[in-house]
């Protein structure tokens, strides 16, 4: 299963993009990349996937480089709400792996 | 669509008592986890079936934890006995084959404190 890195902690000012890395280094051709995020006290909520292709949805984008051994989530207009804990996740055969993920902090 | 529901979504008891929570997938969803998120770490996966049968269990400590899904939809887990050790956040996911490119989604969870 191919493990990702990502920084612990970044803050970014509200109505600004939050752009958060993932290192997926040893990733394979036909695995995908998962993003959750998880608010304090919820469930991990998925935000989106892609395996190679940029992808984008009503939450955010996601820029997947193209040797894919790294990718971007971006928060086009952070909120205060948007303040969570973000996983970035390549699943293997089945299983999610989660790391300790990055906790975004949208300031005011 | 309903999400995955869990209950109780929180639950006190002193060690060496028993906790059992309860899980209802999202309906169609033929695949079922359960994770175990210590404060300050990812979920860490616990036990994973497919219908009603165990697909992976390696992480399961089986002298203390059970977990069944008979009928292949609801889902229990249990700890006898508890140990401080089991204070956590216990989440169940659900997703539709179990497949590396199928989403899982989760429940709110389940915060356990064992005193």
């Amino acid at each position: 299963d191919a493990k990702t890195t990502q920084p612990t902690s970044m803050d970014c000012a509200e109505g600004r993009a939050a752009n958060l890395p993932c290192n997926h280094s040893t990733i394979s051709g036909n695995e995908y990349v998962y993003w959750y995020r998880q608010i304090h006290s919820q469930g991990p909520q998925y935000i989106i996937h892609g395996l190679k292709n940029n992808e984008t949805n009503e939450m955010a984008s996601l820029i997947i480089t193209e040797d894919r051994k790294s990718s971007t989530l971006i928060l086009p207009h952070a909120t205060l709400r948007d303040t969570a804990v973000y996983y970035c996740i390549v699943p293997g055969t089945y299983k999610y792996i989660f790391g300790t993920g990055t906790r975004l902090k949208v300031l005011a | 669509e309903a999400g995955v529901a869990q209950s109780p979504r929180y639950k006190i008891i002193e060690k060496r008592q028993s906790v059992a929570f309860w899980c209802n997938p999202i309906s169609g969803h033929a695949t079922l986890y359960w994770y175990q998120q210590i404060l300050g770490q990812g979920p860490k996966l616990l036990i994973q079936f497919q219908n009603n049968g165990v697909v992976d269990d390696s992480q399961l400590p089986k002298d203390r934890f059970s977990a069944e899904r008979l009928k292949g939809v609801d889902s229990t887990l249990k700890i006898q006995p508890a140990k401080l050790e089991d204070s956590a956040v216990y989440l169940c996911a659900s997703s539709f084959r179990g497949q590396s490119t199928d989403t899982q989604y989760f429940g709110p969870g389940t915060r356990l404190t064992v005193l």
